[in-house]
């Protein structure tokens, strides 16, 4: 389909294991954003990228959260020695410019549980 | 900094009852608000906008309508249907740091429609 798309939807891994996880978003839009949503929660904002460019990453919680989009399409979301306050659904969005009324396409979202 | 209130769920109600959502916001500028739906197992969908005030956005009989005095943005529909149920989240974009607009999400309030 044309919408976000999100890999992996379930992600297990063991606390200190690196994870990724990845964002395809859709054709042509200039802006991707990530947001982390815990259970029982509204997402909330972890980075924004207006093509390649990282413009802000302000929402990410530790030095152990990484993103990239190096060709300003496919981004990537990258989580080093995890733990267990890391295991939320992470949600990545789209939208064609940054302006206040452009709403954001959302995809499924990867679920990370931690153990 | 911004931020969206939202009532606390789960409401529920029978078929072709009235639903109202009510969502407050404190935010500086003049933000667009949003409606956002979450149905069980799947991401988040757009479900209506506004970007001025005494502004009605709309979509599939659900209503809000931007109230700057009031800084509200309460949903409204006239009969809901057991397909309705969902989570919803009301949110507003926010500056981010580089000017960019972020979206500012409430809680969510989960509905529960019987038949």
């Amino acid at each position: 389909g044309a919408g976000v798309s999100q890999s992996p939807r379930y992600k297990v891994a063991k606390r200190g294991q690196d994870v990724a996880l990845r964002c395809d978003p859709i054709s042509g839009h200039v802006s991707l954003f990530w947001y982390q949503q815990a259970l029982g929660q509204g997402p909330e904002f972890l980075t924004y990228f207006q093509n390649e460019a990282q413009l802000d990453k302000s929402g990410l919680p530790s030095d152990r959260f990484f993103a990239e989009r190096p060709e300003g399409s496919v981004s990537t979301l990258k989580i080093q020695r995890t733990q267990q306050e890391d295991s939320a659904v992470y949600l990545c969005a789209s939208s064609p410019e940054s302006g206040r009324n452009q709403p954001q396409h959302f995809g499924d979202g990867t679920r990370l549980s931690i153990l | 900094g911004d931020s969206v209130t939202q009532m606390e769920g789960p409401v529920t109600l029978s078929e072709e009852a009235f639903l109202t959502i009510n969502c407050t916001y404190t935010a500086t500028g003049y933000p667009s608000l949003f409606w956002y739906v979450q149905y069980p197992g799947e991401g988040l969908q757009l479900l209506l906008k506004a970007t001025k005030a005494d502004d009605k956005g709309s979509n599939k009989g659900f209503e809000a309508t931007y109230r700057k005095e009031t800084t509200s943005f309460h949903l409204e529909k006239g009969s809901v249907q057991v397909s309705d149920s969902a989570v919803y989240f009301c949110a507003l974009s926010g500056l981010g740091s580089t000017g960019f607009q972020k979206l500012v999400f409430g809680t969510g309030t989960r509905l529960l429609v019987s038949p």
